[in-house]
């Protein structure tokens, strides 16, 4: 039972460099997220998508960017990285959205440091 | 907009003893309320939910009632165990998607 399946999980990126991290699920949600972790802060909603084709903003999109081109995966883009982008990153997809259920299925994360 | 709020950690308890995290919420309508979980260099997973006032959610002998009257949704173990310790989080459901509480650690020692 693969789940939500997130890569890379670790990574340290320079100011200003690139980088995309892939989220992939294998449940045939329609619903996928991307979420920060920061200590203090709790789980911050980057960007989101309903179904594929579809992505919109959460609380926190600058400098991230998103795509959903397929139903299972979840791209998420730093275009140039900034040290205050430095934090753990959570994917994760569920079957209804949030007031259909809520039950939402988490990836292991990815830590990124920029330094 | 919708948000929850819920008490601050760190907290430190020792095995049997009772466990309460507070949590309040703010909605403009009737959210479903959420408890997940996260246990050290893992996700998150759904620990227990209520979707209307009264609901009381239970799994793995934690429980929590949601309370319109008082918009809370507090989370009681009354004995834990130290696999008990990890992260906990309060969440409401807004539209598509969840907005979770900052999370308290919780450390249970033997």
């Amino acid at each position: 039972n693969a789940g939500v399946t997130q890569t890379p999980k670790f990574r340290v990126l320079k100011t200003g460099q690139s980088m995309t991290l892939l989220c992939a699920q294998d449940m045939n949600h329609e619903y996928m997220y991307w979420y920060r972790q920061d200590p203090g802060m709790g789980l911050r909603l980057i960007h989101y998508s309903v179904g594929e084709g579809t992505t919109a903003k959460g609380e926190v999109p600058d400098g991230y960017n998103v795509s959903r081109l397929k139903k299972q995966n979840f791209l998420l883009g730093l275009e140039s990285a900034a040290p205050s982008q430095t934090s753990v990153y959570f994917c994760a997809s569920s079957l209804l959205g949030g007031t259909g259920g809520g039950k939402l299925f988490f990836g292991s994360g990815t830590q990124l440091s920029v330094l | 907009g919708d948000s929850v709020t819920q008490m601050e950690g760190p907290v430190t308890l020792s095995e049997e003893a009772f466990l309460t995290i507070n949590c309040t919420y703010t909605a403009t309508g009737y959210p479903s309320l959420f408890w997940y979980v996260q246990y050290p260099g893992e996700g998150l997973q759904l620990l227990l939910k209520a979707t209307k006032a009264d609901d009381k959610g239970s799994n793995k002998g934690f429980e929590a009632t949601y309370r319109k009257e008082t918009t809370s949704f507090h989370l009681e173990k009354g004995s834990v165990q130290v696999s008990d310790s990890a992260v906990y989080f309060c969440a409401l459901s807004a539209d598509y998607k969840l907005s979770f509480g900052a999370g308290t650690t919780v450390t249970v020692r033997a």
